[in-house]
């Protein structure tokens, strides 16, 4: 069954430093998500992804961040001066747009979960 | 702004048992509704999706309804296992043109002693 897949699991960095995480959603979906998970608190929308467009981006998602669909495979979030708040589980997502339930479920990947120290 | 509230934040039942997982939100102009396994330090796994226009959704040991005039929605687990031991998240897309993202609960920890 298609996978969302995301490299790398764990990510250590310095505040300041960038990290890029990349994502290879499932082939043939078209609707791309970032999603993040602060330990112990709840899932956070970060930004969504549509036809090489940021469609919609929340608070979190200020100058620091960035997206990319830089092939047609990959998708992937820079961060550009590390925090240490930018401490969590980074997910991405993805979706078809085809009609119906399957269309609009959004299949997450395993994660990335970086630590700024 | 949207909230969704899960209710209890940790369950622990015997195998076997029957058991109801609840989620409510704040908003009940929403898109749709979808339901989610954790794993421990692992990512989500979706389980159901319900539409708008549904009122619940069946796959396997699982059945989710959605009440959206009530701003509730449960996810009933048949006969569980302990292997069903996982955090439970609910969230809600809402029925805002052109918005797409999720809005999560907090979950509920459901442990299925053996």
């Amino acid at each position: 069954e298609p996978e969302v897949t995301q490299t790398p699991s764990h990510q250590v960095t310095q505040m300041g430093q960038e990290v890029i995480l990349r994502c290879v959603p499932i082939s043939n979906h078209l609707y791309f998500y970032w999603y993040r998970q602060i330990l112990g608190q709840k899932v956070e929308f970060l930004v969504s992804f549509y036809n090489n467009e940021i469609s919609e981006k929340s608070e979190i998602f200020d100058d620091q961040f960035s997206v990319e669909r830089p092939d047609g495979s990959n998708f992937t979030l820079k961060i550009r001066s590390t925090k240490l708040e930018d401490s969590a589980m980074y997910f991405c997502a993805s979706r078809s747009g085809t009609s119906g339930a399957a269309g609009e479920t959004q299949y997450f990947g395993p994660g990335t979960r970086l630590l700024v120290l | 702004k949207q909230e969704v509230t899960q209710i209890p934040a940790a369950l622990s039942v015997p195998e076997g048992e029957n058991l109801v997982l609840n989620c409510s939100f704040t908003d009940s102009a929403i898109y749709n509704l979808q339901w989610f396994r954790q794993d421990p330090g692992k990512g989500l796994t979706s389980l159901l999706l319900i539409q708008s226009s549904q009122r619940e959704q069946t796959s396997g040991r699982l059945n989710a309804s959605l009440d959206k005039s009530s701003g509730r929605s449960t996810l009933y687990i048949a006969a569980s296992q302990p292997g069903d031991s996982a955090t439970y998240l609910c969230a809600v897309q809402k029925a805002d043109g052109g918005s797409e993202k999720l809005v999560f609960g907090k979950g509920t920890k459901l442990t299925v002693n053996p």
